[in-house]
């Protein structure tokens, strides 16, 4: 039940866009998107709701598939304060129990 | 305005011994879930507190247990520690429930030795 991420690791340049996909084999309620340095806490990202309500950072944007249980979020003209570790959390059935993937590292280079 | 506070920072408990985390829930929130984070893994559902109730629970042993506090502060124990339980121990909150956004505390690093 635990979500796919693809790719594991990225590494950009300055500028670059990047794309970071997740995928279910279940059907879902709700997709959660997390950036995480190194040494510090998840932070908030992202939350997008069967239906097509989404609630995040007016910087980020990403999409959610309801019919193929897929995510993906979009990072563009991406800055080096994007880097870190980026986790999808899947709810199947709106009861707050998130499955977070394994998570993809993104490295920004200058 | 204080966001999710976490306390120890750092534990090192040697095994078969029993260890209690501590969290303060951001103003304003009222439901507090608990993760544990492994080296290089994502965070994996502990289980999570509503009303002072436990409302849902992950795949994890009786060994996890927690509370929540009328101030909405929770604890999680973990008794008989094993070496596979040292890891980050995370403590996320939000207002209500129903898929509202969860901020997640800075968490406790655990080592069990």
């Amino acid at each position: 039940q635990q979500p796919v991420q693809s790719p594991q690791a990225v590494i950009l340049r300055e500028g670059e866009d990047a794309v970071i996909n997740c995928s279910s084999s279940k059907a879902l309620y709700s997709v959660h998107w997390y950036r995480q340095k190194h040494g510090e806490a998840p932070v908030f990202l992202m939350i997008l709701l069967k239906g097509g309500e989404q609630k995040g950072h007016e910087k980020i944007s990403a999409s959610f598939n309801e019919k193929k249980q897929q995510s993906s979020l979009y990072l563009t003209a991406s800055q080096l304060s994007y880097s870190g570790t980026y986790f999808c959390g899947t709810d199947m059935n709106r009861d707050d129990k998130i499955i977070f993937g394994k998570g993809t590292r993104l490295h920004i280079l200058p | 305005d204080a966001g999710v506070t976490q306390s120890p920072t750092h534990l090192i408990k040697t095994r078969g011994q029993q260890v209690t985390l501590r969290c303060s829930p951001k103003s304003g929130h009222d439901t507090v879930s608990w993760y544990q984070q492994a080296l290089g893994q994502g965070p994996q559902f502990i289980f999570q507190y509503y009303e002072e109730e436990e409302r849902q629970r992950g795949n994890f042993p009786d060994r996890f247990s927690g509370h929540q506090f009328p101030n909405y502060s929770s604890e999680l124990n973990v008794n008989a520690l094993l070496l596979g339980d040292s890891a980050l121990y995370l403590c996320a909150s939000s207002y209500g429930t129903g898929n509202y956004v969860q901020y997640f505390g800075p968490g406790t690093r655990l080592t069990v030795t």
